[in-house]
């Protein structure tokens, strides 16, 4: 079966940079993906790593290690509109499984 | 393009009842998926299809059936609603093969919120 795992909540400071990190363990790792999502909405795609490294995507920023079993996610000069979940999602084989999410709260 | 359309939006159901979540999508996506969202509990994947005909379970699959007979569509079929199948339940689909390191992820619909009395 699958394993991820993301803080619950975290706290940060308009301006400032967060880093949200995910660790899994599974079988047949086929990428892994991080979501969005504001309350009442739909979850959006913001980044995907398949290779080990790091992706950059304007403010956001994600980290792959196949080896380690885990991932961060990195958000620059936040914006209240920040405030949202993070999901971290593992494609395994066929199918797309999904922590608990890390809810975070930017505060001015 | 209209993406991932889920329909209803809202529904109330009564014990024992049956009813079916309509999804479809017009991006010629392989991979078709359903999730249901609970407090707490983060996506949980309920089944899910790699391609018209073709279906498997997930997570939790108990009490839900799908079909994909068409590449389009993926209804999931709620055969005796209980109260614990209260949810938001989202649908999802994705190209099945990554275009190089370039994955556009999963779309997600709006989701449609169920309320079990």
């Amino acid at each position: 079966g699958q394993n991820i795992d993301q803080p619950t909540e975290m706290t940060a400071t308009e301006g400032a940079i967060v880093q949200i990190n995910c660790t899994y363990q599974t079988s047949g790792f086929n990428g892994l993906f991080w979501y969005q999502q504001h309350a009442g909405e739909a979850p959006t795609f913001l980044s995907y790593n398949v290779l080990d490294g790091l992706e950059e995507k304007g403010r956001f920023s994600s980290f792959l290690s196949r080896s380690k079993g885990y991932s961060y996610l990195l958000l620059k000069e936040l914006q209240m509109k920040d405030s949202a979940s993070y999901l971290c999602a593992v494609r395994a084989t066929n199918k797309l499984i999904f922590g608990t999410g890390t809810l975070l709260a930017v505060q001015p | 393009n209209a993406g991932v359309t889920q329909t209803p939006k809202f529904q109330v159901l009564k014990t024992g009842q049956s009813m079916t979540l309509q999804c479809a999508q017009d991006m010629n996506h392989e991979y078709m998926s359903w999730y249901r969202q609970d407090p707490g509990m983060g996506l949980r994947l309920i089944h899910y299809s790699v391609g018209a005909g073709i279906t498997d379970q997930g997570e939790v699959p108990n009490g839900y059936n799908v079909s994909r007979s068409t590449t389009e569509d993926f209804p999931l079929r709620l055969l005796s609603a209980a109260p614990s199948q209260t949810s938001v339940y989202f649908c999802a689909s994705s190209y099945g093969r990554d275009r190089g390191r370039r994955s556009s992820g999963y779309t997600f619909g709006s989701g449609t919120r169920l309320t079990v009395v």
